[in-house]
C-alpha cells in the first residue's frame, strides 16, 4: 500500500541553524501539507501546497519557514534559523484532491533544537 | 473558529472488550468531515475512519464504528473486540472547505489495550 515517507526520523540541531525536513508524498497525490506537534500539545496545521504554490498557511508559518517541491517526488520544509520553540514533531501529509479528501500522513520527523 | 475537544487524555480496555473514545467539536458550518486517526508507537498517523457530515448513517470500518450526533456536535469512536495492536494515541480531527480544508485536531486520547 502506498504511503508517505519522511526523512530523517530524528534531527538534532543548534539554535540558529537551518534544517530541511524531507517528505515523499504518495505518488499520484497532488496536494501536500505540513503539520507540527509540540510535545504535549495538539497537532497544528502549518501549510498546504499545490501546483508549486502555497495554497494556505497558518500564523505559525512565518518568514523562517519555506516549502518546496524540488523534483517530482520530494516535498521539503525548510526552517532557516531554528529557534528553541521549533522543537516538535513535524508531519507531512498528502491527498489526491484538496477538498473532501482524506489526508494521509507520514511517520513524522522529530526535531530537537538545542 | 473550529475547535475539537477530546476530554479523555487516557483510556484503557481489556483485550476483546469494547471501548468508546469521545470527541466533540464546535463549528458553524453545515458541510464538513470528521476523522479519527491512530498514532501507534511507531508514530505513523493512520486513518481509522471518516464521516461526512451530510451522511446520517454512521461510518463503520470492521471493528471500528462511530456515533455521529450532528446536533450535539459529537463524534465518538467505538472499538469492538479490542486487540493489543489497537494500543495507540487516537486523534479526532475536523475539516471543512469553508475553513480552508486544513485538519483541526483534538488533543488526542491514549488508548492502552491490556491482555
Amino acid at each position: 500500500e502506498p504511503e508517505v515517507t519522511q526523512t530523517p526520523s530524528h534531527q538534532v540541531t543548534q539554535m540558529g541553524q537551518e534544517v530541511i525536513l524531507r517528505c515523499v508524498p504518495i505518488s499520484n497525490h497532488l496536494y501536500f501539507y505540513w503539520y507540527r506537534q509540540i510535545l504535549g500539545q495538539k497537532v497544528e496545521f502549518l501549510v498546504s501546497f499545490y501546483n508549486n504554490e502555497i495554497s494556505e498557511k497558518s500564523e505559525i508559518f512565518d518568514d523562517q519557514f519555506s516549502v518546496e517541491r524540488p523534483d517530482g517526488s520530494n516535498f521539503t520544509l525548510k526552517i532557516r534559523s531554528t529557534k528553541l520553540e521549533d522543537s516538535a514533531m513535524y508531519f507531512c501529509a498528502s491527498s489526491a484532491r484538496m477538498y473532501q479528501e482524506t489526508q494521509y500522513f507520514g511517520p513524522g520527523t522529530r526535531l530537537l533544537v538545542l | 473558529a473550529q475547535t475539537v475537544t477530546q476530554s479523555q487524555p487516557e483510556m484503557s480496555v481489556q483485550e476483546a472488550e469494547t471501548v468508546t473514545l469521545s470527541c466533540t467539536y464546535d463549528t458553524s458550518e453545515n458541510n464538513y468531515y470528521l476523522f479519527w486517526y491512530k498514532q501507534p508507537p511507531s508514530r505513523q498517523m493512520i486513518l481509522v475512519i471518516r464521516q461526512e457530515a451530510y451522511k446520517q448513517q454512521n461510518a463503520t470500518e470492521n471493528r471500528f464504528s462511530v456515533n455521529f450526533q450532528k446536533a450535539a456536535k459529537s463524534f465518538s469512536l467505538k472499538i469492538s473486540d479490542s486487540q493489543l495492536g489497537d494500543t495507540a494515541m487516537y486523534f479526532c480531527a475536523f475539516m471543512s472547505m469553508e475553513y480552508g480544508n486544513k485538519l483541526v485536531f483534538g488533543a488526542g486520547t491514549i488508548l492502552r489495550v491490556k491482555s
